[in-house]
Formats: structure tokens, sequence, C-alpha cells
């Protein structure tokens, strides 16, 4: 029984496409997150909700826009993809406690912008 | 700008040699995390230190934190192969709306040889 849970697992697209990953979890957390991984493996925040509201929003193209329709759902669109935007976006939750937000990932969506 | 700075990058160990993980960071914080990635997978939550002097166990794995120094230690004793991965150290912004706002290290490889 997957905690955190995104699809698609790969997604291979051409640039100018326009497409969605999706995630969920079944922890009952209050905050979700998306997280890049370039090919380096540097991983960075990109958008973070907390009960359906944003509450994190780094540097990040507006040709990326988070969805939250539920605290247990945050889905990822991305319009008119580019090749800078192949990476691997993971899906993360946690529940903020005083005394520690641990993070809980997804298994990762793998985009190939051709 | 919370910087997270790990070493180092890339471990080369023999079976049941020792060796540690460096984590510097940048800012103030008391909560800092340790998580392990294998290749092509998601990041799976190892540690989590809450407070100054804090030191966790598991198996051949030991992390601790010293907020002063601010600088975390990932030790390993008596390396297997099983440990190859590459280790993640990462630091909550602990403050305000940015609680949960992981700044991560830039990975560390580890590699066991027999």
């Amino acid at each position: 029984d997957t905690a955190v849970s995104q699809t698609p697992k790969y997604l291979v697209t051409q640039m100018g496409n326009d497409k969605s990953i999706k995630c969920e979890q079944n922890l009952g957390h209050d905050t979700m997150y998306w997280y890049k991984q370039d090919s380096k493996k540097f991983l960075k925040i990109m958008f973070s909700y907390n009960n359906k509201e944003l509450i994190i929003n780094e540097t990040v193209p507006n040709r990326f826009s988070p969805k939250s329709p539920d605290k247990a759902h945050l889905n990822l669109h991305i319009n008119s993809l580019e090749l800078g935007d192949s990476a691997v976006y993971f899906c993360a939750s946690s529940q903020e406690f005083m005394w520690g937000t641990e993070a809980f990932f997804g298994q990762g969506t793998r985009l190939t912008v051709v | 700008e919370l910087k997270v700075e790990q070493n180092p990058l890339f471990l080369s160990m023999q079976e049941g040699k020792n060796y540690t993980i460096y984590c510097n960071y940048s800012t103030t914080s008391d909560r800092l995390y340790w998580y392990r990635q294998d290749p092509g997978k998601s990041l799976e939550s190892l540690f989590v230190l809450l407070s100054n002097g804090a030191v966790k166990q598991e198996g051949r794995l030991m992390a601790s934190l010293d907020t002063k120094a601010r600088l975390s230690t990932l030790h390993i004793t008596a390396a297997v192969h099983d440990l190859s991965a590459t280790y993640f150290c990462a630091v909550d912004h602990a403050g305000g709306t940015s609680y949960g706002k992981l700044t991560f290290g830039q990975g560390t490889i580890l590699t066991v040889h027999p």
C-alpha cells in the first residue's frame, strides 16, 4: 500500500507539449510538495501546499502550475515543455509537528522532453 | 539563503572499513534529515535529527547533529555492499511558513567494494 504515489513513472514528450503529473498520499498528511531532481541529482523544492493552500512557491517558471483539489492530492501541470524541463519530479508529503517535518517521497516521475 | 554542503561527494570504500560523510549548513536550524536514494528510486528517510547533540543509530549507520557548528555527520561502520547508494542530508528552514521546506545537500555517492 504505497504511501505517496505518483503517475506516470515515466513521461516522454515533445517540446511545446503540455503534460500533467499526479500525486496522491494516503498518510493523512496536511502538507504536500513538489521537488525537482536534475541530471546531477540535485534536489530543489518547487512548491508546497498545506491543506490545499499554496505555502511555498519557489522561483519556478509560471509554465509550472500546481493544483491541489484536496489535501491528499497535489498535481503538477506543465505548459509548453522545454528541453530544460527534463528531470525527475518527486512529490512528497509531511505532517507538521513541533518536533520535525519528516518528508515522505513518492517514487518520482522521470520526464524527458525531446 | 540557506546553503547545505556535503563532503565528500564521491566515496569509494572497501567492505569492512569505516568512514564519515559531513554535512555543513549555513544558517541556524535544529532540524536535519538524512535520506538514502538507490539508483532510479525514491528517497528513503534514514534519520531525523531535531536537537543539538542528537545522535541516532540504525544498523551500521550513525548520524549526529551539532547545531552550534551547523554540522551533521553520517558515520558508516564496517561498510557492506548493500550500503552503496546516494546519501543526502537536508535542512529544514524551520520558521514561519517555511516549515517543511527542505534544502538538500548535493548528495554523496557511496560505493562499497569487496
